[in-house]
Order: structure tokens, then sequence, then C-alpha cells
């Protein structure tokens, strides 16, 4: 079975420090693993995937994330963050049917001026 | 980029009126599409999923007959909330997964998102 874990609910940073934003899963095969942004009153917007072609992904807006099988994880990391990147964060994996997506809880990434 | 566009983005109703709301496609082909309804400060609640021309699979839980799901194209799906009450005051948010640009494998295809419809019942 297929499961996203966010291991912070809500993460603070300072403007111009980095981000992290851990996620770890779980399932059957290998895994196609997304990253969305969602803004108030908006959509999910996608940042960025992985779908074993690399294990470093870099995405839109600076951001990357490494897929660590051994680990089972997927982080979203950003090396210094913009106030404009205050917004909710989901790690989602796509089922094994491939017709279905899982969702983590999300993470809500606060900017400190 | 893969656009999904929803309409409407907001929706202020009477209760015991049916409301619809779209979700298209505008540049690849959705072969499957999604209906999630998101309360405050949670995630995404799948409702269902459609894929193109068959009928919506419902989560348990979500009353098909309350919420009518149409993919009658490979851009169009449509969720219709039928004699719609204060408690299905809610933001919902379509998306779409299909075929886009040169990825072949259905596997690596990610969802796009509408930008949600907030829907308001009084």
């Amino acid at each position: 079975a297929q499961s996203v874990t966010q291991l912070d609910s809500h993460v603070s940073v300072s403007e111009g420090t980095p981000v992290l934003l851990r996620c770890n899963y779980s399932s059957s095969y290998s895994p196609s693993l997304f990253w969305y942004v969602q803004h108030p009153n908006k959509g999910l917007q996608l940042l960025l995937k992985y779908t074993s072609a690399a294990t470093l992904v870099k995405g839109i807006n600076g951001f990357e994330a490494e897929f660590k099988k051994s680990e089972t994880s997927f982080h979203l990391t950003k090396p210094s963050a913009h106030m404009s990147d205050a917004a909710e964060y989901f790690c989602v994996v796509r089922g094994d049917n491939f017709n279905k997506f899982y969702f983590g809880s999300g993470t809500k990434l606060n900017v400190k001026p | 980029g893969a656009v999904v566009s929803q309409h409407p983005s907001w929706v202020i109703c009477k209760s015991g009126t049916s409301v619809k709301i779209e979700c298209r496609s505008l540049d690849f082909q959705a072969t499957t599409m999604f209906w999630y309804r998101q309360f405050p400060k949670q995630s995404l609640m799948l409702m269902a999923t459609s894929n193109e021309g068959s009928k919506a699979t419902y989560e348990q839980g979500v009353e098909k007959d309350k919420f009518l799901i149409n993919h009658a194209s490979l851009t169009l799906s449509t969720l219709t909330v039928t004699s719609a009450h204060p408690e299905d005051s809610s933001f919902y948010i379509c998306s779409a997964s299909g075929r886009e640009g040169t990825e072949i494998f259905f596997s690596n295809q990610p969802q796009h998102f509408g930008d949600g419809t907030r829907l308001s019942i009084l």
C-alpha cells in the first residue's frame, strides 16, 4: 500500500535562509513522486516530479528534491527562501495502480522578513 | 506547461440549488480527471476519479447521486452538486492527468490542478 508522511505540519524560516520540507513515502514499487505548492484559495501547482530518471530533481522557483530509496525519503529543499515561497506544500506519490495519487497532510511554510 | 482551467472560481447560491463546476484541460488530453474537496487547513480529499467515456469511480462515503460527475471528452469534466445544502459549502478542486509533451509513460504523468471553486451555500 502507498502512503506519504510529511513530517512537519509547519516550518518557519527567515528570508534568505535554506528551506527543508521533509517527506517520507511507502510504495511497493519504484514510485513516482511529486511536490506541489498551494497558495491561499488556489489550486495546486506542480513544483517537480521524480520518475526514476535521476535521483536529484530540479523544479521551478529554485526548488530541488532528492530521492533516497534507502531512506524512503523525498525531501524538498531550496537554498534561499523568498517571501513569495510562503504557502502550503504537498508531497504526493502515485499509486501502484497508477490511477490514484496519495497526498501527504501538507506543510505550511512561513517565511519571516 | 499543462494548463487546467476550472470555472467558476466562486459560487454563492441558495440552499436547494444545483451547481455545475467545469474543469478543462487546455493543452493536453486528460485521460483521467480527479475531483477533490478541501476543508480549511486540511489536505485534499479525493471524491471521485473519472476516465473519459466511463462512469466515475467514487470514493467511499461520497454520494454519487449528490455529486454528479461527467467526463464526456478528453478535455472536459463537470461536477454537479445537486440540491446543494450549507454542509456542501467547501473548496472543490479538479485535476487532470494525461499524455503531455514527450512523456509517454503513464506512471510518470503528474496531475495538473485547476484553481479551485469556492462554493458557499446560504
